[in-house]
């Protein structure tokens, strides 16, 4: 199946950075992006959905001006925890469509963010 | 979006079939029904997808009935490594993909 590759992996960095995750769609093309926050022990939340070219559709609750997100291209989507603080602190996901394909969503491998 | 309820849990041997339901009672003519599987600390890996009848791959069965209102996962001889977390999601090719609690799944010995 197709590829989605998330970078980093895992990064823990100080209270009041920023962190700006990657997610690229590796062998297919994806206009519309996907980006979820899982805590521990629950189930993947989404924030936000990226369209290439387009602003971000955040999900109630999630604050754009926290978590920014960039799709300017249809293989990359990028994701900006601004100011972190301890309770940014989770898994994060980002899944892509191949344009026109199907149903199918693709999954990076998740990015652990731990803010200390 | 349709709303899906799963058992929050099971419990299986090696060896053994499993098959996990899924209710998605307000299912669209247009959505499809996806199975994805996660570990911890990973993102979710797709199973199968179907819209009616049966799928088949080589790693599970999917089977629809008519009124297409549930689902039902099917893991042929599951094993330890089968323990993980399913999702069952509902949905066309517009929309995003809303997850549920899941069912986790425990495989024993």
């Amino acid at each position: 199946g197709a590829v989605v590759s998330q970078h980093p992996s895992w990064v823990i960095c100080k209270s009041g950075t920023s962190v700006k995750i990657e997610c690229r769609s590796l062998d297919f093309q994806a206009t519309t992006m996907f980006w979820y926050r899982q805590f521990p022990k629950q189930s993947l939340m989404l924030m936000a959905t990226s369209n290439e070219g387009s602003k971000a559709t955040y999900e109630q609750g999630v604050e754009k001006d926290k978590f920014l997100i960039n799709h300017a291209s249809l293989t990359l989507s990028t994701l900006t925890v601004t100011s972190a603080h301890p309770e940014d602190s989770s898994f994060y996901i980002c899944s892509a469509r191949e344009t026109g394909a199907g149903t199918e969503a693709f999954f990076g491998q998740g990015t652990r963010l731990t803010v200390v | 979006l349709a709303k899906t309820t799963q058992p929050i849990s099971m419990d299986s041997y090696e060896g053994q079939e499993v098959n996990i339901t899924c209710s998605h009672n307000n299912i669209a003519t247009n959505d499809y029904i996806t199975w994805y599987q996660q570990f911890p600390s990973q993102g979710p890996r797709f199973i199968i997808q179907g819209y009616k009848t049966k799928v088949t791959n080589e790693v599970a069965s999917l089977f629809i009935p008519a009124d297409r209102k549930s689902s039902t996962l099917s893991l042929p001889r599951v094993s330890l490594s089968d323990t993980a977390v399913y999702y069952c999601l509902v949905g066309d090719m517009e929309q995003n993909f809303v997850f549920g609690p899941g069912t986790r799944l425990s495989v024993l010995p």
